[in-house]
Order: C-alpha cells, then structure tokens, then sequence
C-alpha cells in the first residue's frame, strides 16, 4: 500500500468545517484512498473512502485532486464529538492475493475541536 | 444489534502467562483482524483470517496464536513468547474474503503485563 503523509495535528472551531489532508504521491491507479477516525481509546471508526471521484457520505465529504496525489477529508460543521485521530490509508481494494486485507495505519493526524 | 464486541475491556497478566482475548461479530462477515496499537502509534496487523478454519500472519505474529472455527469468532492468544504485550488490542471484520471492503473495529481490549 502507499504511504500517506498527514499533518500531525490541527485545531477547529466548533461549528466550523474542518479540513483534513492527505499526500498519497505514490498512489497506484487501483487503490482506494480510505478514512478512518479513532476516539481516544476506542476502536477506528469507518468514515469515508474514494478512487477518483468526491464522495460525500452522512458524515463527511471526501475531496481526490485530479492527479489522486492528495485528498482532503471534510466535516462541514465540527462539534466537540469529533475531536479524535484522523488516518487516511490508500489500500488496494480488488485483489485475491491476500494482500488487501492490511490497512496500513500511521499517525494520523489529530484534530481538536474547541468551543 | 449488529456488530463486534472484544471482551474484556481491560485485562491483566502475568509475566509468562499465556492471555486469550475474545473478539465475536454477528455481523455475517467472512474475514475477520487482529491489530495491535501502541501508545502515539497506528495499528500494526498481527493476523487475519478470511473464512472459518484458515488465518494467516500479518506483519508482528510473533508471539500470538489466533484460532478461527466458528464464523463469529476469532479469538487471539498472546503468549509468553511475546516480549513486550503491553498495548491496545483490536479486532475487525469485513463482508469480503479478500479483505477488499470495508473493515469494522471493535471496542479493543488494553491488556496490561504485571
């Protein structure tokens, strides 16, 4: 799988959208770029993914650049709740090697959303 | 309700003791996952299975036992083996054999070494 890189941290207000990227340079043409989200000490939390097109899903928007080299996650209207860890993983998604079955997480990126 | 539960919350062992950690979904998925986090870092995948009766290593089963012969459940042991078993445990699933759709977590299990 490609790697990601993401800022390590960012801060929003509540009530504001908050915008999350992602570099994914080395992106292959049949991965998926995928969004997961963890609350402190709870398990991730499925969020969006994409190949090529914008997505928007009850939770948020996802945003792929033309070239697919870079995405941004979107949550239009933050709130206190969704202050967690942000990972955005590229993965190969039609494969029958076995190798799909990894989701590489890294660091994500930290998000902090306040009053 | 559908979905995976990792039972216990917490768990503590002693050195050289052998630790199983249950994870079971009604979720009707094939492929199920065990990760492991530790503290500031990503998951790392420990094994997976992707029908009853068959699992494979990931990168970090050194250490680790997993067994799969039921559908539902996927249960890990972390043995004496393991040097350094101190972290947050999850277990996942997924619709799809191959691993190819999306992948649910569970609540995770923190097993801490006395």
């Amino acid at each position: 799988d490609a790697k990601t890189t993401q800022p390590p941290s960012m801060d929003c207000a509540e009530g504001r959208a908050a915008n999350l990227p992602c570099n994914h340079s080395t992106i292959s043409g049949n991965e998926y770029v995928y969004w997961y989200r963890q609350i402190h000490s709870q398990g991730p939390q499925y969020i969006i993914h994409g190949l090529k097109n914008n997505e928007t899903n009850e939770m948020a928007s996802l945003i792929i650049t033309e070239d697919r080299k870079s995405s941004t996650l979107i949550l239009p209207h933050a709130t206190l709740r969704d202050t967690a860890v942000y990972y955005c993983i590229v993965r190969v998604v039609e494969d029958n090697t076995g190798t799909a079955s990894k989701l590489t997480f890294g660091t994500g990126t930290r998000l902090q959303v306040t009053l | 309700d559908g979905g995976i539960t990792q039972s216990p919350k917490y768990l503590f062992r002693k050195e050289g003791q052998n630790v199983t950690l249950s994870c079971e979904q009604n979720l009707n998925h094939d492929a199920m996952y065990w990760y492991r986090q530790d503290p500031g870092q990503g998951l790392r995948l420990i094994y997976y299975s992707q029908i009853v009766n068959d699992f494979q290593k990931g990168d970090i089963a050194e250490g680790y036992s997993v067994s799969r012969e039921k559908k539902e459940s996927f249960p890990l042991t972390v043995t004496s083996a393991q040097k350094n078993p101190t972290a947050f445990y999850l277990c996942a699933s997924s619709i799809d054999p191959t691993g190819g759709e999306t992948q649910y977590f569970g609540p995770g299990t923190r097993l801490l070494v006395l």
